[in-house]
């Protein structure tokens, strides 16, 4: 079955703890993608790849860090976790950008962190 | 940016119609469709790629006016299963921006 998944589902942290939310396609696609959602804000992106090794920023980039050394996955890590940072988080991925039927992302299940 | 959407939250009867609009205050190249039911995650409805272009999905469809940076989502004798909130998004090179979304409730 195509599916993006994420672990953990839940995670309640502390203030400075490091974490790391990873991510894993089984569709062979270039492009993936993080999201944050936050009430009244909509889907925010953090950080896409474009491939391996090729990450770049997002709208809301500042505290989070990415790598992408597999295709298949792109774990999502918070260095010093702050309560700013609770929110939910979404993984996607597509076929590259800009090739004919690359346009639908999947998203994975969420992500509900509260860092206390 | 993000894309500004109108309204903010809508209430129907099953069977009643309902727009949903879409603007952007830079040049959109595209519009993506996107709904998302409550605690899951947000699912694929349709991309349209040029102005005036129309695209369906069941009885969902959306218009694309390149001119005036605007899509709307067009919803027809809406059903239950409508319910959910609704996101349009615009992609910039790599990135895909969403706007901030609409509450759609359909009551029976």
């Amino acid at each position: 079955e195509a599916q993006v998944t994420q672990n953990p589902r839940y995670l309640i942290t502390v203030t400075g703890k490091k974490l790391t939310v990873t991510c894993s396609q089984n569709m062979n696609h270039e492009y993936m993608s993080w999201y944050r959602q936050d009430p009244g804000l909509g889907l925010r992106q953090i950080y896409y790849s474009m491939n391996v090794e090729v990450t770049d920023k997002g709208d809301v980039p500042e505290g989070y860090k990415v790598s992408r050394k597999e295709k298949r996955n792109f774990p999502l890590i918070l260095e010093s976790p702050s309560p700013n940072q609770t929110s939910l988080y979404f993984c996607a991925s597509s076929s590259r950008p800009g090739l004919a039927g690359s346009y639908e992302q999947y998203f994975g299940p969420g992500t509900r962190l509260t860092v206390t | 940016q993000q894309p500004v959407q109108s309204p903010q939250a809508v209430i129907l009867r099953e069977g009643e119609d309902a727009v949903i609009n879409c603007s952007s205050s830079k040049a959109l190249y595209s519009v993506h469709w996107y709904r998302q039911k409550h605690g899951e995650a947000p699912v694929f409805l349709m991309i349209l790629l040029k102005g005036g272009e129309q695209k369906g999905h069941d009885k969902i469809s959306a218009s694309f006016n390149e001119k005036k940076q605007q899509s709307s989502l067009y919803l027809t004798a809406s059903q239950l299963s409508y319910s959910g909130t609704y996101f349009c998004g615009t992609r910039r090179v790599g990135k895909l921006i969403f706007g901030t979304g609409t509450r759609l409730q359909v009551f029976p």
